[in-house]
């Protein structure tokens, strides 16, 4: 079955604090893996779409890297308005563009 | 360039009643796609429209359907309410109908409470 999870549940970081949030993977067929940024009441904003493993991509203070069975977002000194749940999701092979997404990791960068 | 819009943006039902979300797709994208999103959990698929067609489907019971307009305008129904149907619903629109991969594009969501 495919399956999306993501780690840590939740992370607070200082103004400045570099660290990284996870998403490892099962799926069938990779076809892409993605990062959303979601604020609070709002729809999920993409960020990033990774397609093969050693796959690079780059916005701002975020990268993203893929791997077989992972994925990792890192962030290089954060800023509050970085504050947000950041979501991964897979799409697999098949007939749609259906999107399997983890719960997210809910950041807090304290100024 | 209009990205996906969405209404209504909130609305109240009691159980047993009917809803009707609709979901205006971003210029240029011919595929629709639904998701459920309750708190604390991440989106989950509930179908996607493609030429007016229904060409995929996730978990969810006959009672979830939808419509896509000759304008690839979507509307998401739901009928009998449950509690358990309040969530965010989220509408999401990309090209191509699913044959490659891409990136969707969300809406801010149709916030529905079934008391």
């Amino acid at each position: 079955e495919d399956q999306v999870t993501q780690s840590p549940e939740a992370l607070r970081l200082q103004e400045g604090e570099s660290s990284s949030l996870n998403c490892s993977y099962t799926v069938s067929g990779l076809r892409g893996l993605f990062w959303y940024r979601q604020d609070p009441g709002k729809g999920p904003e993409f960020l990033f779409t990774l397609y093969s493993a050693g796959e690079e991509k780059e916005k701002e203070r975020l990268k993203a890297t893929l791997t077989k069975k992972e994925s990792f977002l890192h962030i290089t000194a954060p800023k509050p308005e970085d504050s947000a749940t950041y979501l991964c999701a897979v799409q697999a092979g098949g007939a749609t563009n259906k999107l399997i997404f983890g719960t997210g990791t809910l950041l807090a960068v304290q100024p | 360039e209009t990205g996906v819009t969405q209404s209504p943006t909130h609305l109240i039902k009691t159980r047993g009643q009917q809803v009707t979300l609709r979901c205006s797709s971003q210029s240029g994208h011919n595929t629709v796609s639904w998701y459920q999103q309750a708190l604390g959990q991440g989106p989950q698929f509930i179908f996607q429209y493609y030429r007016e067609e229904e060409n995929g489907r996730g978990n969810f019971p006959p009672r979830f359907s939808g419509l896509q307009f000759p304008n690839y305008s979507s509307e998401l129904n739901v009928n009998a309410l449950e509690l358990d149907d309040s969530a965010l619903y989220l509408c999401a629109s990309t090209s191509g109908g699913g044959t490659s991969p891409g990136e969707l594009f969300f809406g801010e969501g149709s916030r529905l409470t079934v008391l």
